[in-house]
């Protein structure tokens, strides 16, 4: 079974700091890699997306990719208080279908 | 990306009824998804919404449960067929807008409450 694997959280990081999220996963042969953030009864917005290995850049927020350790991280500099949500980790999973983490929830504090 | 909207944002609803969850793009769409969403909890997909056939369930999902409708590109609808409190939850319409991708895009969600 495609498994996508999450730390629950909560992590908490100062502001100004910079955030790491973290993701693993189960399926080898996966090929595209999503971040979403979703706020407290709001659904989820997509952040990134990734399809090859290395790191992929977007203002504050970096992904990184690495599929020989089947592993997924975002980062997120200067972090916000704006920036406290649940952060979700998607992993395709063919027919369009995506797989889900459990989702990190993120508290920057002042 | 593309303007998803869903109907009703909210209800609260009693035991044994049913409530039509409505889905509407504003432009069409490759695939249409239906998830359910439990406090506190990740995503959970129900079925895929077919273009003009019947949807494909997950396990645990059933068409008498969750019946659902697409007849266009950019629309669906989800019913909640008898309900029971387990059913509570936030009901999530997401799409796939090109087929050369697999990125979703969600509604706004639909928070149902069952007394």
């Amino acid at each position: 079974q495609k498994e996508v694997e999450q730390n629950s959280g909560p992590l908490s990081v100062p502001e100004g700091a910079i955030a790491s999220l973290n993701c693993t996963y189960s399926d080898r042969g996966s090929q595209s890699f999503f971040w979403y953030r979703q706020y407290s009864g709001k659904s989820p917005e997509l952040i990134m997306s990734i399809y090859s290995n290395g790191d992929k850049e977007d203002g504050r927020f970096t992904a990184q990719l690495n599929k020989a350790s089947q592993y997924v991280s975002l980062l997120i500099r200067d972090s916000q208080p704006s920036d406290s949500a649940t952060y979700l980790c998607a992993v395709g999973g063919g027919n369009y279908q995506l797989i889900w983490g459990a989702g990190t929830k993120l508290i920057i504090k002042p | 990306s593309a303007v998803i909207s869903q109907k009703p944002s909210r209800d609260i609803c009693q035991r044994g009824t049913s409530l039509t969850i409505q889905c509407q793009v504003d432009s069409q769409v490759t695939m249409m998804f239906w998830y359910r969403q439990q406090p506190g909890q990740s995503l959970t997909l129900i079925a895929t919404a077919n273009q003009g056939s019947e949807a494909t369930y997950e396990s645990g999902f059933v068409i008498d449960k969750f019946p659902i409708s697409r007849p266009n590109l950019t629309f669906s609808t989800l019913t909640v067929s008898n309900m029971s409190p387990e059913d509570s939850s936030i009901y999530l319409c997401s799409v796939v807008l090109a087929i050369v991708t697999d990125t979703q895009y969600f509604g706004p969600g639909t928070r149902l409450t069952v007394l």
